[in-house]
């Protein structure tokens, strides 16, 4: 079967570091996707992971480990309008199908 | 500018009434995508195509039906056998296709469907 986990909500200081965590159990694996949602709105694009490692965009980088079935989203120095949702998604082995998981809630304080 | 458009941005279904929910990209994609999403949770898939004149189910495909005519267009029609459509509709479409290498998705603005 298809599993992917986050936590659903976490809360950080603006200008602070967070981690968002996402461990999956997937029938295949050709990738992961990490998207960013503000409510009401349409999910976008953050970063992808396909091998082992770490990518780094910016404020945002995104850590793998497939032995692990493991990835995570930092965020530095956190602004408010990074306050949303963050989706973890996993594409399958024949790249057609992206598994996504719950999406964790992100609320960024002053 | 190339885009997914979707329309309307809301619709309201009465009980036993089908409805259509419009997706049209620009973009050039080959493959096109419908997803619900809940109040507080992530995205399921309803059905996706990879091609012209294919599609397949997905995860929640029951009450739902899709077609893909043109390469452009992806509607779907949320039929009177859904029985409890209420949720936010996303379609999304990627230049992915088996053997190209994994693209990001690209999302619509999205539809939110209400029972009245």
């Amino acid at each position: 079967g298809q599993n992917i986990d986050q936590p659903t909500e976490m809360t950080a200081t603006e200008g602070a570091i967070v981690q968002i965590n996402c461990t999956y159990q997937t029938s295949g694996f050709n990738g992961l996707f990490w998207y960013q949602q503000h409510a009401g709105e349409a999910p976008t694009f953050l970063s992808y992971n396909v091998l082992d490692g770490l990518e780094e965009k910016g404020r945002f980088s995104s850590f793998l480990s497939r032995s692990k079935g493991y990835s995570y989203l930092l965020l530095k120095e956190l602004q408010m309008k990074d306050s949303a949702s963050y989706l973890c998604a996993v594409v399958d082995n024949y790249g057609q199908n992206f598994v996504f998981g719950p999406g964790t809630r992100l609320s960024v304080l002053p | 500018d190339g885009g997914i458009t979707q329309s309307p941005k809301y619709l309201f279904r009465k009980e036993g009434q089908n409805v259509t929910l419009s997706c049209e990209q620009n973009l050039n994609h080959d493959a096109m995508y419908w997803y619900r999403q809940d109040p507080g949770q992530g995205l399921r898939l309803i059905y996706y195509s990879q091609i012209v004149n294919d599609f397949q189910k997905g995860d929640i495909a029951e009450g739902y039906s899709v077609s893909r005519e043109k390469k452009e267009s992806f509607p779907l029609t949320v039929t009177s056998a859904q029985k409890n459509p209420t949720a936010f509709y996303l379609c999304a479409s990627s230049a992915s296709r088996q053997g190209t290498g994994n693209q990001p998705q690209h999302f619509g603005d999205g539809t939110r469907l209400s029972i009245l």
